[in-house]
């Protein structure tokens, strides 16, 4: 069973650095299958990237995704303060799965 | 633009079966995964299960034995039923669909089921 780990659990940044944050599997994972969703407070989440690195229709290039086998990254560049939000990594075989997220505050 | 909306009771007596209904409009389900995803209060996502449009059914080995996932082709709709619930099944109730090579694109709003008697 895959196991996704996130760090770190929260990040604090100020408007216009950079935000780096990662998702580790416990095995290694088709980069096909790794997504990005974005979560706001009282909000469904929202997907940014899937196949690690291809953004969904609608999200601004300041999102970026990278990596493959078990290690993967989000890197958000720029930062907004509507960034402020929790970030899910999730890998879908037959049996999806989220990563336990990393909530990204705006100073 | 496809939308999903949830609908069913928001508070459900333990022991007994939690329904839910996705409605879709604006587009098809078919050739998607109609999935439930569920999120406890302050908690993360969970994965319930999906309905392939085929009929093929993938349920979370967690819930496996609680959960059923239907679809209603005839009325764009799929549906959720929990049996046995208990308070640890209190979550925000989300519906999506999932296709396999870009993920869950589009999702509900989200419906608060509260376990309580």
């Amino acid at each position: 069973e895959i196991v996704l780990t996130q760090s770190p659990g929260t990040l604090s940044l100020s408007p216009g650095e950079s935000a780096i944050l990662f998702c580790r599997a416990s095995q290694s994972v088709s980069s096909s299958y790794l997504a990005w969703y974005q979560q706001k407070p009282g909000q469904a989440p929202r997907r940014l990237i899937y196949g690690a690195s291809s953004r969904a229709t609608g999200i601004p290039d300041r999102f970026s995704g990278s990596g493959s086998g078990t290690d993967f990254t989000l890197t958000i560049s720029r930062l907004e303060p509507e960034d402020s939000a929790v970030y899910y990594c999730q890998q879908f075989g037959l049996s999806p799965l989220f990563g336990p997220g990393t909530k990204v505050e705006i100073k | 633009q496809v939308q999903l909306q949830e609908s069913g009771p928001g508070l459900v007596k333990p022991s007994e079966t939690l329904s839910l209904t996705c409605t879709v409009s604006g587009g098809s389900i078919s050739n998607s995964y109609c999935s439930w995803i569920r999120q406890p209060p302050g908690k993360g996502l969970e994965w319930i299960g999906y309905m392939f449009y085929g009929g093929s059914t993938y349920y979370n080995p967690s819930l496996k034995s609680r959960v059923t996932i239907s679809l209603d082709t005839s009325k764009n709709q799929f549906s959720l039923r929990l049996s046995s619930v208990t308070a640890a099944d209190t979550a925000v109730y989300y519906c999506a669909r999932f296709l396999a090579v870009t993920g869950f694109d589009y999702w509900g709003q989200g419906s608060l089921v509260t376990v309580s008697s």
